[in-house]
């Protein structure tokens, strides 16, 4: 069983356009996280969610949203795609708020904005 | 904010060899230093972490060692085969409440283990 999936794995979409990506995990975790991988590889933080409720916003553009239907989903909708947005997204998730603890990563979701 | 500088940014060794990547970081409320390995393809996975009451942690053939007066912390792998070649990242964490628990990676390595 996987622990943290996401869907898609590929999206290949044009500018301006909607899409979703969402994540699931198995863990019984309460904390779930989404992180941006640039093409340099480097990987930062976007937003993480605690039993459903917004922890961290770091600065990311309003046209990116989250939503945690329940404390195992963490999905994130992007509205009027840009070319700047296309990289690897990964879904986490990790035990507790604290930041101590290893964080379950998805196999990631490669978004390409033509 | 916190920054984790890691290098460097390629490694290649013969297998057989010894392997060690370096990170520093700034923040010296950081407490938790884990890093992780990326395959190709895949998401990040820990491999090893220590805390800042540890200098020293071992798991087989992987080590970290953290200074925290010279704020850095450095992954030895002894004896690197094939199946270690992977991008790893290190990363730093405060802890505790809102930002305080985010993870800061480092840009990662990319070690390539020759046959």
């Amino acid at each position: 069983d996987t622990a943290v999936s996401q869907t898609p794995k590929y999206l290949v979409t044009q500018m301006g356009n909607d899409k979703s990506i969402k994540c699931e995990q198995n863990l019984g975790h309460d904390t779930m996280y989404w992180y941006k991988q640039d093409s340099k590889k480097f990987l930062k933080i976007m937003f993480s969610y605690n039993n459903k409720e917004l922890i961290i916003n770091e600065t990311v553009p309003n046209r990116f949203s989250p939503k945690s239907p329940d404390k195992a989903h963490l999905n994130l909708h992007i509205n009027s795609l840009e070319l700047g947005d296309s990289a690897v997204y990964f879904c986490a998730s990790s035990q507790g708020v604290s930041g101590l603890y290893e964080q379950y990563f998805g196999p990631g979701t490669r978004l390409t904005v033509l | 904010g916190e920054n984790v500088e890691q290098h460097p940014s390629t490694l290649s060794v013969q297998e057989g060899d010894s392997a060690v990547i370096k990170c520093t970081y700034s923040d010296s409320a950081s407490n938790y230093f884990p890093w992780y390995k990326q395959e190709l393809g895949k998401g990040p996975q820990l491999i090893i972490d220590i805390r800042s009451n540890v200098g020293e942690k071992k798991d087989q053939r992987i080590a970290v060692t953290l200074n925290k007066t010279a704020k850095h912390f450095s992954l030895h792998i002894t004896e690197t085969q094939p199946e270690d070649s992977a991008v790893y990242f290190c990363a730093a964490s405060k802890g505790y409440g809102g930002s305080q628990g985010n993870l800061i990676f480092g840009k990662g390595t990319k070690l390539s283990v020759k046959p």
